[in-house]
Order: structure tokens, then C-alpha cells, then sequence
């Protein structure tokens, strides 16, 4: 693989499910990020993580957790999912030992929740 | 609060140019990026400043001035490849990008 991979591409999802979104990069990249982004508002950050081991909470962090057991990996899980979590769901990393942190994007995992 | 403030939608004819304003207000300024995002797909990178001034990129171009909070984005030459959202983010104090919500251009031919 080349870049950011994220499974699965779309999912339909009954309110009450748990559901994890994978994200896996090959670039080696230190930070990774999960955003969610909906109609009329811009990429809202739901949880980050600067390297392996560690994760942090942005913008949007309730009901969504993250873990970062390696480099390479970031699933992001959904507990219990609410239709308010229905939404396109991005991950991206970045390398932060550049000059600036240009962030690369997987494309995307579409989720439907009823 | 922290900002991104960008017009909603612009429409332009092929061949034109094309100006995208974006003006913030945020807690620490680290740079300024803007992303292309073609419906349906993930946002990819343009540009980057963090001096003011002008950045040139082939047909797109980015100018900054941090005293007014403003950066716009200049498309010349437009095809219709070039209808997509850019996305206008800064990168605050503490390393995050805050974005802003896009804006939709529209290229009629």
C-alpha cells in the first residue's frame, strides 16, 4: 500500500452498535488524525495522536475513542452509535519533523447511522 | 473563539481567474494551508504560507497577510478540473488545523 488506507469505504449502521474504522498509513509519519466532516461545516477533529502511544482529544471527542499501538495503525470506535454520528469520516497523518505539517488523507469511510 | 471564515460557493467561466478569500481568527498562528477537495474524494494539499507574501504554484497562487487575518486563494486559467472545494485551515498554537467549512467553486464553460 502507498499512502493512507481506511476500511471499510461506506457502512450502514443500527443505532446502539459498536463499530470500529480502521485507518492504516505506510508512510511512517508520526501524527495521525481523525476528523469527521459534514454538510456546511468544516473538518471537525475528533481525536489526534502526535505518536505512537499517545492519543489526545480535539474538537469533538464524545463518544468516539482512539488507540495508537503502533505507528503505522489508528482504528477509531464508535461505542454505541448515534444517528448524530452519521457523517464521512477522514483519517490523516503527517510527518511533524518537516518544515511545515502538511497532512495526508485517506479517503474516507461514509457511515449511516439509523 | 477560533474562526475560518470563506464564502459558501463561487461560480467562475474557464479560462478566468479566480480569487478565494479566507480570513481567521485563531489562538496562535503556525501557517495557513489550502486543500482541493473534489466531491466525494479526500481533501489533497495546495499550498502553504506562513510569511506574508505571495506564494506561487503554477496556476494557483496564495497570498498572506497575518496583521489582517486574511489569505486568499488565485486560480488563473480555470478548467473544468477545477471545480471542487478548497479549504482554507490554520494551524493554531498547538499544532492543530482549524478549517474552514470550504468553498464550493463552480466552473461554467
Amino acid at each position: 500500500i502507498a499512502g493512507i488506507t481506511q476500511a471499510p469505504t461506506s457502512q450502514i449502521l443500527a443505532a446502539g452498535r459498536r463499530m470500529t474504522l480502521r485507518c492504516t498509513q505506510d508512510m511512517r509519519h508520526n501524527a495521525m488524525y481523525w476528523y469527521r466532516q459534514d454538510l456546511g461545516l468544516g473538518l471537525r477533529l475528533i481525536h489526534y495522536s502526535n505518536t505512537a502511544g499517545t492519543t489526545g482529544k480535539g474538537e469533538v471527542p464524545d463518544g468516539y475513542s482512539v488507540s495508537r499501538a503502533n505507528t503505522d495503525d489508528f482504528p477509531l470506535t464508535l461505542a454505541s452509535a448515534v444517528p448524530s454520528q452519521t457523517s464521512v469520516y477522514f483519517c490523516a497523518s503527517t510527518s511533524t519533523s518537516g518544515s511545515y505539517n502538511e497532512q495526508f488523507f485517506g479517503p474516507g469511510t461514509r457511515l449511516t447511522v439509523l | 473563539g477560533q474562526n475560518i471564515d470563506q464564502p459558501t460557493e463561487m461560480t467562475a467561466t474557464e479560462g478566468a481567474i479566480v480569487q478565494i478569500n479566507c480570513t481567521y481568527q485563531t489562538s496562535g498562528f503556525n501557517g495557513l494551508f489550502w486543500y482541493q477537495q473534489h466531491a466525494g474524494e479526500a481533501p489533497t494539499f495546495l499550498s502553504y504560507n506562513v510569511l506574508d507574501g505571495l506564494e506561487e504554484k503554477g496556476r494557483f497562487s496564495s497570498f498572506l497577510s497575518r496583521s489582517k487575518g486574511y489569505s486568499y486563494l488565485l486560480l488563473k486559467e480555470l478548467q473544468m478540473k477545477d471545480s471542487a472545494s478548497y479549504l482554507c485551515a490554520v494551524e493554531d498554537s498547538n499544532y492543530q488545523l482549524i478549517w474552514g467549512a470550504g468553498t464550493k467553486l463552480i466552473i461554467k464553460p
